[in-house]
Formats: structure tokens, sequence, C-alpha cells
């Protein structure tokens, strides 16, 4: 299995508060991506990186934001977060502007009050 | 309406049956995805595909670039083959688009 890890596994939040997910590799993929998976749509890409401090948008990046500052960090923030980011949260390495696998992380459940 | 097309949505099998799934998508592809994603939730890379067929173990997935399709099939399914398995493609760059799952349960 590839090295992600995602931290925190599950979170229980209030409306309005800012939350960090954050997303750890050990194979050192130049790509990394967040999803968000939610009832009656497919995953969702958020926000992706190639490479330290290269960040690029998803498809629905906002209320999101995110950092690189190491090769094998990637941090996902709500600023304030709401009842609509209520999801299950994927973080994903590899694939890359010439296609390939991407590798999953175990996902993270956050719940918005 | 979705660039990519899951059917059917839910399928439920006897164990030993032969199992197809199926992906439609709308786009010029670089490359398909087929994806199986755990009760537990973890997802997992299946196959990768541009062209023709491929086999591992008891999964086969075929695509036919001419008309936008690809099936993934499942031979002698069994109880533990049951999951939600998930068609992405790849247009061009790095980005997935995503169909919402195919839900299989496989009973004994």
């Amino acid at each position: 299995d590839a090295g992600i890890t995602q931290s925190p596994r599950h979170k229980v939040t209030e409306t309005g508060t800012p939350v960090t997910l954050r997303c750890h590799q050990t194979e050192n993929h130049r790509y990394m991506y967040w999803y968000r998976q939610d009832p009656g749509h497919g995953l969702r890409l958020i926000h992706y990186s190639y490479g330290v401090k290269d960040t690029d948008k998803g498809e629905v990046s906002d209320g999101y934001s995110v950092s690189r500052s190491k090769t094998e960090d990637f941090l996902l923030t709500l600023e304030s977060a709401t009842s609509s980011q209520t999801s299950v949260y994927f973080c994903a390495i590899g694939g890359g502007d010439r296609g390939g696998e991407q590798f999953f992380g175990p996902g993270t459940r956050l719940t918005v009050l | 309406k979705n660039e990519v097309e899951q059917s059917p949505q839910n399928l439920t099998a006897q164990e030993g049956e032969f199992i197809t799934i199926n992906c439609s998508y709308s786009v010029g592809i670089s490359a398909l995805h087929w994806l199986q994603q755990h009760p537990g939730g973890g997802i997992v890379s299946l196959f990768m595909l541009s062209s023709g067929k491929k086999k591992h173990g008891r999964l086969i997935a075929t695509i036919n670039i001419q008309e936008k399709h690809s099936s993934l099939h499942i031979t002698a399914s069994h109880p533990r083959d049951s999951a939600v398995y998930i068609c992405a493609v790849r247009v061009s760059g790095s980005r997935l688009t995503f169909g919402e799952g195919t839900q299989l349960t496989v009973n004994p």
C-alpha cells in the first residue's frame, strides 16, 4: 500500500469554525490531490498540488484553501466551515501530467453542525 | 449530465455469477481508471487502461475508445467482491473525472 495517511480520521465541528485536514505521504510523489465524496456525486476534486508551493483549483474549490510547504504534506483548510462542507474527504497521490494511477488515503469524515 | 455515466447504479448477484459493470463517457480521454471502494471506505485502484483489455485474477476491464465505453467484468463472483466500483476518466493533465459508482452486493 502507498504510504498515505490522513488526520484526523473523524471530526465534528461547528459552523463558522476553521478546520484543517492533513495528508501525509511517504512516497515522495510530486502530485497530491484533495477530493470530497458525497452521496449522489462522484469524487470531486477540490484542489491539487504539482509540487512544493505549487497548487491549483479543482471543480469545487470555493470555501477551501490548501498549502504545501513540504513534499510529504498537503493541508486542506476550511476557513469558516459550513454545513454544506459536511463530507468525506480523500487525499490522493500519483497521477501527474503523464497520467498514472492515483493512490488514495483512508479518508476523513467531517461533520459540520 | 455527468461526463462519466455508470450503469447499473446498484447490482445484486448470487455467488458465482458473472458480473458486468458499464461506464460511458462523453469526451475524448487519454486513460480510464477502475477503482474499488471497500465497505470500510478505502479506495484502491484496480485498472488503468487506454485501449484493449486488461486482466487481473477474476477481474477483466475492457475499453472501446471509438464507442467511448468501458466494462468491468467479474468472473465467479464472491461475497468479498461486494463493494462500490468507480469509473474515472483522464481527459488531459492530471485531473480525473469520476462516475458516481456502482454498488455491487454478492450474496452467498
